[in-house]
């Protein structure tokens, strides 16, 4: 079983819908909850992250965590077509930088 | 301010072949990674660094050697390249002195081994 687990999609949605991703992750010593995103033959660049559990806001974007639940989750509000791209979740432990990843959703949204 | 540079961004090799992928980063950062991107694997830690002259596995080291002899630099080396290396490869820095801190990845080297 894999560390964290995320469904690879593909997501199609249609401008303006709510974009809803998750994963979930079996270690209890993660500590840091981070999305990233990855547009095609890009690298990957951290959208959001959060600490322990709780949700955070940053403009359209809402991640939540739920740490009994082993649960995160990232929403998109009023998506548009420039949010199509690979969503990655990943998290850390608190004393150990290294990331784990999930295998990432592929998200289109269609104008 | 470039950021992390990863070079080349192509390549392709035969079977049994060695290569090394450069990564140089302009940060300052202490921590330096490397991870390999497979199709419905996600992303998956190979080697990883702390500090110039200092490196330790990560979860898919087999087939891979890395050295860090100053902050700027950290090549990965295939020593010999088999099809199972056909991957896209990144690169990431980021500096944990002052807690968690942003992973920074480079634009990726895409390999072929034929």
């Amino acid at each position: 079983q894999k560390e964290v687990e995320q469904d690879p999609g593909p997501l199609s949605v249609p401008e303006g819908a709510i974009v809803s991703l998750n994963c979930t992750y079996s270690n209890s010593a993660f500590q840091y909850f981070m999305w990233y995103r990855q547009y095609s033959r890009k690298g990957p660049e951290l959208l959001m992250y959060t600490y322990s559990s709780g949700n955070k806001e940053d403009g359209r974007f809402t991640a939540q965590v739920d740490k009994s639940s082993k649960y995160i989750s990232l929403f998109i509000r009023d998506s548009q077509p420039s949010d199509s791209a690979t969503y990655l979740c990943a998290m850390s432990r608190s004393a150990d930088y290294k990331l784990s990843f999930g295998a990432g959703t592929t998200v289109t949204v269609r104008a | 301010n470039a950021g992390v540079t990863q070079t080349p961004k192509f390549q392709v090799l035969k079977t049994g072949q060695s290569m090394t992928l450069q990564c140089a980063q302009d940060m300052n950062h202490e921590y330096m990674s490397w991870y390999r991107q497979d199709p419905g694997m996600g992303l998956r830690l190979i080697h990883y660094s702390v500090g110039a002259g200092i490196t330790d596995q990560g979860e898919v080291p087999n087939g891979y050697n890395v050295s860090r002899s100053t902050t700027e630099d950290f090549p990965l080396r295939l020593l010999s390249a088999a099809p199972s290396q056909t991957s896209v490869y990144f690169c990431a820095s980021s500096d944990p002195i002052q807690g968690w801190t942003e992973a920074f990845f480079g634009q990726g080297t895409r390999l072929t081994v034929v």
